[in-house]
């Protein structure tokens, strides 16, 4: 099966602090695409970075950075800084890229950042 | 900007209507996707279509179907809508394949009573 996993249901922060969120997945292509997208309570999905697996170096966009591990199907988002904006659900996908871009989200992560 | 437009925010149906969800992007995409949303199981793949006329079930296409007779739209349909169906509903739109995100719509919170 194709499946993204994130095991974190809920997580909290305190503002200015860091925080990491997990997410594996399975897949036995070898070149394929991950996101992380944040849903605030507003209900626009939004993208927040993405890696294409066959680039090594972890993609970063300023206080978002990405842990990819290829071997370990690990793709983790750590988050610097934490600001009260990033109080959201996040959710990884994977682009399946043999079947036309088919994108499969994992069951999200519930974020809150603390003043 | 990519903008995909789902017709309505909030939708309140009987059971056993007929259900149209209609989803419209205006930057030539070839993708679509229709997803459900529940607390706890993420965004769930009911259906996807990679070109005009083409469909592809995705993990939970019972009770549903879809329609895509022009690129720009993609259509939603519940053929005789159950309770369990009250969820909400997410349109998105995508290059097909390479490095690109999806687009997503604003949502369309469905009610079956």
């Amino acid at each position: 099966a194709q499946t993204v996993t994130q095991s974190q249901p809920e997580m909290s922060v305190q503002e200015a602090e860091t925080v990491t969120l997990s997410c594996t997945y399975d897949t036995s292509e070898n070149n394929y695409y991950l996101f992380w997208y944040k849903q605030p309570p507003s209900r626009q999905m939004i993208l927040v970075i993405r890696q294409e697996a066959y680039k090594q170096q972890n993609a970063t966009e300023n206080r978002f950075s990405v842990n990819f591990q290829k071997a370990a199907k690990s793709f983790s988002l750590k988050i610097s800084d934490s600001q009260l904006g990033d109080t959201a659900m996040y959710f990884c996908a994977r682009m399946i890229y043999n079947q036309g871009g088919k994108l499969i989200f994992g069951q999200g992560t519930e974020l809150s950042v603390k003043p | 900007d990519v903008k995909v437009t789902q017709s309505s925010r909030y939708l309140v149906k009987r059971t056993g209507e007929k259900v149209f969800l209609e989803c419209v992007q205006d930057m030539d995409h070839e993708n679509m996707f229709w997803y459900r949303q529940d607390p706890g199981l993420g965004l769930r793949l009911i259906y996807f279509s990679y070109d005009v006329k083409m469909k592809e079930k995705g993990d939970i296409p019972e009770g549903y179907s879809v329609s895509r007779e022009k690129k720009e739209r993609f259509s939603l349909i519940l053929e005789s809508a159950s309770t369990n169906q009250t969820s909400m509903y997410l349109c998105a739109s995508s290059l097909f394949r390479g490095n690109t995100e999806a687009f997503f719509g604003q949502g369309t919170r469905l009610t079956v009573v």
